[in-house]
């Protein structure tokens, strides 16, 4: 595809429930980042892969958040028993190589937990 | 802890006119700097990145930054109101992971 793709592009979700968000990038890209946005703020940053290996989830918020890219290609991001604090925008981002810096953005996936 | 600070706005300029949005950063060892527009509801778009002291210039826009003073700036010439959007400065350092200010919010009057 021409840019990388995420879904689904909104999802609701009851509180206590588990959500699986989905991030497609661009072709050839090696490194894939995750940030969550809320209202107002600038993305922060969530975790980093180069291919398949998970090099840094410092920014995930608790254990409920797991994200694996198991082929180096396709990742998902899964936040487990899903609280309000939760809702906000998850971004997806690739770039081609981990030295190269320009990352790529998604439209990214509004989650509400009501 | 690494900070990137941006003046929230907004930054109201008339069509035509320069617009001048700043940026400073905590983290002497960053490396790279980058601007990305986002629109209203839509996700951050890269507009510019910046490598080295000095200027950078790309159709109507100009990045400079100055590392001394951990300063970075994307000046907007000819501004559209089709420019009317909220600047995210992104900071990079180590590996590859951007910290990102709060963005600057942009309204271009016509």
């Amino acid at each position: 595809g021409a840019g990388v793709s995420q879904s689904p592009r909104y999802k609701v979700a009851k509180r206590g429930q588990d959500v699986a968000l989905r991030c497609d990038p661009i072709s050839g890209h090696v490194s894939l980042f995750w940030y969550q946005q809320a209202l107002g703020q600038g993305p922060e940053f969530l975790t980093y892969f180069q291919n398949e290996a998970q090099l840094d989830k410092s920014g995930l918020p608790s254990d409920r958040f797991f994200a694996e890219r198991p082929e180096g290609s396709v990742s998902t991001l899964k936040i487990q028993r899903t609280q309000q604090e939760d809702s906000a925008v998850y971004l997806c981002a690739s770039s081609f190589d981990s030295v190269t810096y320009e990352q790529y953005f998604g439209p990214g996936t509004r989650l509400t937990v009501t | 802890q690494k900070e990137v600070e941006q003046n929230s706005g907004p930054l109201s300029v008339p069509e035509g006119a320069i617009a001048s949005l700043n940026c400073t950063y905590s983290d002497r060892g960053s490396q790279s700097f980058f601007w990305y527009r986002q629109y209203s509801g839509k996700s951050p778009e890269l507009i510019m990145s910046i490598y080295s002291n000095g200027d950078k210039e790309d159709g109507r826009f100009t990045a400079q930054l100055n590392k001394a003073s951990q300063y970075v700036s994307l000046l907007i010439r000819d501004s559209q109101p089709s420019d009317s959007a909220t600047y995210l400065c992104a900071v990079a350092s180590g590996y590859s992971t951007l910290t990102f200010g709060k963005g600057t919010m942009l309204l271009v009057s016509p």
